[in-house]
């Protein structure tokens, strides 16, 4: 079967770093994204790595390593406005998105 | 503003009503999705149209039924829901289904009683 996992929830304070990892076990790999979904809100794309390594653009960042089926999405600077649920989700053969469960990120001042 | 709306945001039914869910994308993509998103549970694709066709993937009960009557406009049918459909229904579209992603509206609440 395909599977995406995450964690459920992390916690970090503002101003520090934090680092949200994805593992998944897919059909297939036609590239990984990134989501931004605040309480009650669409989710909102963040990034999209097709290829292994870093992509960066701004505070964040999206690595990817395909052979390891492993992403993680890093977070600077926090700000009390990035509370938020992060999802990962990982476009198969069939191009079709399978997307994990998300991580709810709790920023603490 | 993602450039995808849903009405009504909010949606309050019973099993034997009937209601329709309704999407509108102004960005000029072809591709349009329903998706139903419960509480600590993945995102479910429920159906996909591509160029206003229907892209056979997913089983989905047939109380469910979509609609797509231009690349603008997507519907989902309701009818004799169940309690355990009570969730946010999420509608997205993509410029294509291959290589771009996917921009949502802000969903409609279903709680079915």
């Amino acid at each position: 079967g395909q599977n995406i996992d995450q964690p459920t929830e992390m916690t970090a304070t503002e101003g520090a770093i934090v680092q949200i990892n994805c593992t998944y076990q897919t059909s297939g790999f036609n590239g990984l994204f990134w989501y931004q979904q605040h309480a009650g809100e669409a989710p909102t794309f963040l990034s999209y790595n097709v290829l292994d390594g870093l992509e960066e653009k701004g505070r964040f960042s999206s690595f990817l390593s395909r052979s390891k089926g492993y992403s993680y999405l890093l977070l600077k600077e926090l700000q009390m406005k990035d509370s938020a649920s992060y999802l990962c989700a990982v476009r198969d053969s069939n191009y079709q998105l399978i997307w994990g469960a998300g991580t709810k990120l709790i920023i603490k001042p | 503003e993602t450039g995808v709306t849903q009405t009504p945001r909010h949606l309050v039914m019973g099993m034997t009503n009937k209601k329709s869910l309704k999407c509108e994308q102004h960005l000029g993509h072809n591709a349009m999705y329903w998706y139903k998103q419960s509480a600590k549970k993945p995102l479910e694709l429920m159906f996909v149209y591509s160029l206003e066709e229907r892209v056979e993937n997913n089983s989905v009960p047939s109380r469910f039924s979509p609609e797509c009557p231009n690349s603008s406009h997507l519907f989902l049918h309701l009818h004799t829901l169940q309690p355990e459909d009570s969730a946010l229904y999420l509608c997205a579209s993509s410029q294509d289904l291959e290589k771009a992603e996917q921009y949502f509206g802000p969903g409609t609440r279903l709680t079915v009683t």
